[in-house]
């Protein structure tokens, strides 16, 4: 099935830096969501992409729709040490999908130095 | 509004104890899935359902089993626990692709 590769796979940054993470697939996807998961908690839907070429913000998150529908970018900017936690990157298959699933990336762990 | 909830949030069982996991969500939503999380797996498709009556299998269903009685529950049952079946749960809801997840059951399997 299709698979989203994330990278990196955990950076370790200084408060008050910024960052920037992808998410790429062999595989057009139509949809990209981004997702963060605080230790011990559930993911939470940061921003969603519908659109390629689409640019949204979220306070200090922006996330990017690749051109080419095979990618998508988070940059958080001035990141400060409650930004921990592990990024994931997901979309919905392109193949028949009756049920809205989506495939996830391995994530990226993102650690702040304060 | 609660969201999505989860039930319990830590259980500790022995090998061949069965257990029901539950899931509610507040939010009307159709879509309902049971995923698990594992160190490096990243996260995983049980069973999912997409609507009151009806489940369906995902990436990793083999011993488990689902309901969805209600249009806001869906529960999640092991029917004799296994060590592999150690790992955190969760459970999400959907109107349409994007999903919003419970904060997780952390099961052990002994």
């Amino acid at each position: 099935g299709q698979q989203l590769n994330q990278s990196p796979q955990s950076m370790f940054i200084q408060e008050g830096e910024d960052v920037s993470m992808n998410c790429t697939s062999s595989s057009i996807f139509n949809t990209w969501l981004w997702y963060k998961q605080d230790p011990g908690e559930g993911p939470v839907l940061l921003i969603a992409l519908y659109k390629a070429g689409e640019l949204t913000s979220n306070g200090r998150l922006t996330a990017q729709f690749g051109i080419t529908r095979k990618d998508s970018f988070l940059n958080i900017s001035a990141s400060i040490p409650s930004d921990v936690g592990i990024y994931f990157c997901a979309g919905p298959p392109t193949a028949k999908n009756a049920g809205n699933m989506l495939t996830f990336g391995g994530g990226t762990r993102l650690m702040v130095k304060p | 509004n609660a969201g999505v909830t989860q039930t319990p949030k830590f259980r500790v069982l022995k090998t061949g104890q069965s257990m029901t996991l539950l899931c509610a969500q507040d939010m009307n939503h159709e879509y309902m899935y049971w995923y698990r999380q594992d160190p490096g797996m990243g996260l995983r498709l049980i069973h999912y359902s997409v609507g009151e009556g009806t489940t369906a299998k995902g990436e990793v269903p083999d011993g488990y089993n689902v309901s969805r009685l209600k249009k806001q529950n869906f529960l999640l049952g092991l029917e004799s626990a296994a060590p592999s079946q150690t790992s955190v749960y969760f459970c999400a809801s959907s109107y349409n692709y994007e999903q919003y997840f419970g904060p997780g059951t952390r099961l052990t399997v002994t």
